[in-house]
């Protein structure tokens, strides 16, 4: 049971390149979440999805796509890296209860280390 | 606007001290409290989740305290250990959805020999 598992753990990327991020959760977790953490900020929401097939727009969702083709993998895909997109990214995942999703923990993976040069 | 506010930015204590994090929060309307631990170069882990009619949870040799009325919550670490040197994460949820988690930029905490 490896959790969520995120690929790959570095990338140096120049700007205007893309790059897809995947995460992958064995848990069967229905919740999925892309964050990113930048130095003295609180993780920000970036897109999530409900279910399989599914996505949301989250606080800071410009310049990122996601998909969720499958229940248990969740991509973030950069079209045209910047500069700004330099961050830590994490991929969370969660699962849903009779008592509904908010009292849930939430599974982190090891995050992303992406710079934008 | 729904903050959590965190301090101290960070601590520096001695092996086998004990040491109060706090967090202060405005998220409305308020659903539950958490408090994460991240180490260096890991995903955060969850340690505590404090529901409004909890106002103390206790994980080994953390605990967490929760005042609903003054918005504000601590973690009390016991007997710290070097390592429990990482950064604590309090995270305020908002009723209403599952993307309505407000992370607060958490206290970096080192633990000496």
């Amino acid at each position: 049971n490896a959790g969520v598992t995120q690929t790959p753990k570095f990338r140096v990327l120049k700007t205007g390149q893309s790059m897809t991020l995947l995460c992958a959760q064995d848990m069967n977790h229905e919740y999925m979440y892309w964050y990113r953490q930048d130095p003295g900020m609180g993780l920000r929401l970036i897109h999530y999805s409900v279910g399989e097939g599914t996505t949301a727009k989250g606080e800071v969702p410009d310049g990122y796509n996601v998909s969720r083709l499958k229940k248990q993998n969740f991509l973030l895909g950069l079209e045209s890296a910047a500069p700004s997109q330099t961050s830590v990214y994490f991929c969370a995942s969660s699962r849903w209860t009779g008592n509904g999703f908010m009292n849930t923990e939430a599974f982190f993976g090891q995050g992303t280390r992406l710079t934008v040069v | 606007k729904n903050q959590v506010e965190q301090s101290p930015q960070s601590l520096i204590i001695l092996e086998g001290k004990n040491c109060t994090l706090q967090c202060n929060y405005t998220v409305s309307p308020f659903s539950n409290l958490r408090w994460y631990k991240q180490d260096t170069g890991r995903g955060p882990v969850s340690l505590t989740i404090m529901t409004f009619s909890e106002n103390t949870k206790s994980n080994g040799r953390y605990t967490a305290t929760l005042d609903a009325d003054t918005k504000q919550s601590s973690l009390h670490i016991t007997a710290s250990q070097l390592s429990d040197s990482a950064s604590y994460i309090c995270v305020v949820s908002r009723s209403g959805g599952y993307n309505k988690l407000i992370f607060g930029a958490g206290t970096r905490l080192a633990v000496h020999p």
